[in-house]
């Protein structure tokens, strides 16, 4: 179980364009969806958390209006990458999560195997 | 915020020897700390995980150690296998409204046959 699934894996655009990456929990509905971008060979760095319904909360120095995120339903978040330009060329991975257990729950988060964003 | 800071950033090991990686975060009101293994091109896999108010605990070869008062836990993998060479992150999370996870910078694993 906790399948999530990131599409596409890999997309290469021009410069000035927008990609669209979506993020799905396939076997549970997750409360919360998170966004992370991973350089080579470094740390997986939050930009924002999403709620399903609401607007993100992006980290400090995440500009909002390059990266949108949306999470309409409790299994689908997208990361929309505008107008795209080289230095936005990154790993980006999501995860998913919903609290388990209960009395004293945890927030498992299970990853999307990322996408390669290369721009040109 | 929160700050993980992880040692050590390679490690190397040969097979069957034990492997220690450690952590320590700043914030004491961290109660949820999961050890994540990442291998090439792949996805993070959640491996063990540790909350507050456990000291220990036991998966098969891997195990994680918290010690509150330091504000700092382990990583301890026993009998490596070249299997277990991979990226490894620790994380911790303060709970609340988004249980957003703060993680260590990581540790390549290298286990030699």
């Amino acid at each position: 179980g906790a399948v999530v699934s990131q599409h596409p894996s890999w997309v290469i655009c021009k410069s000035g364009t927008s990609v669209k990456i979506e993020c799905r929990s396939l076997d549970f509905q997750a409360t919360t969806m998170f966004w992370y971008r991973q350089f080579p060979k470094q740390s997986l760095m939050l930009m924002a958390t999403s709620n399903e319904g609401s607007k993100a909360t992006y980290e400090q120095g995440v500009e909002k209006d390059k990266f949108l995120i949306n999470h309409a339903s409790l299994t689908l978040s997208t990361l929309t990458v505008t107008s795209a330009h080289p230095e936005d060329s990154s790993f980006y991975i999501c995860s998913a999560s919903w609290l388990a257990g209960g009395l004293g729950s945890k927030n498992i988060q299970y990853f999307g195997a990322g996408t390669r964003l290369s721009v040109l | 915020g929160e700050n993980v800071e992880q040692h050590p950033s390679t490690l190397s090991v040969q097979e069957g020897d034990s492997a220690v990686i450690k952590c320590t975060y700043s914030d004491s009101a961290s109660n949820y700390f999961p050890w994540y293994k990442q291998e090439l091109g792949k996805r993070p896999q959640l491996i063990i995980d540790i909350r507050s108010n456990v000291g220990e605990k036991k998966d098969q070869r891997i195990a994680v150690t918290l010690n509150k008062t330091a504000k700092h836990f382990s990583l301890h993998i026993t009998e490596t296998q070249p299997e277990d060479s991979a990226v490894y992150f620790c994380a911790a999370s303060i709970g609340g409204s988004n249980y957003k996870l703060t993680f260590g910078k990581g540790t390549l694993l290298t286990v030699n046959p």
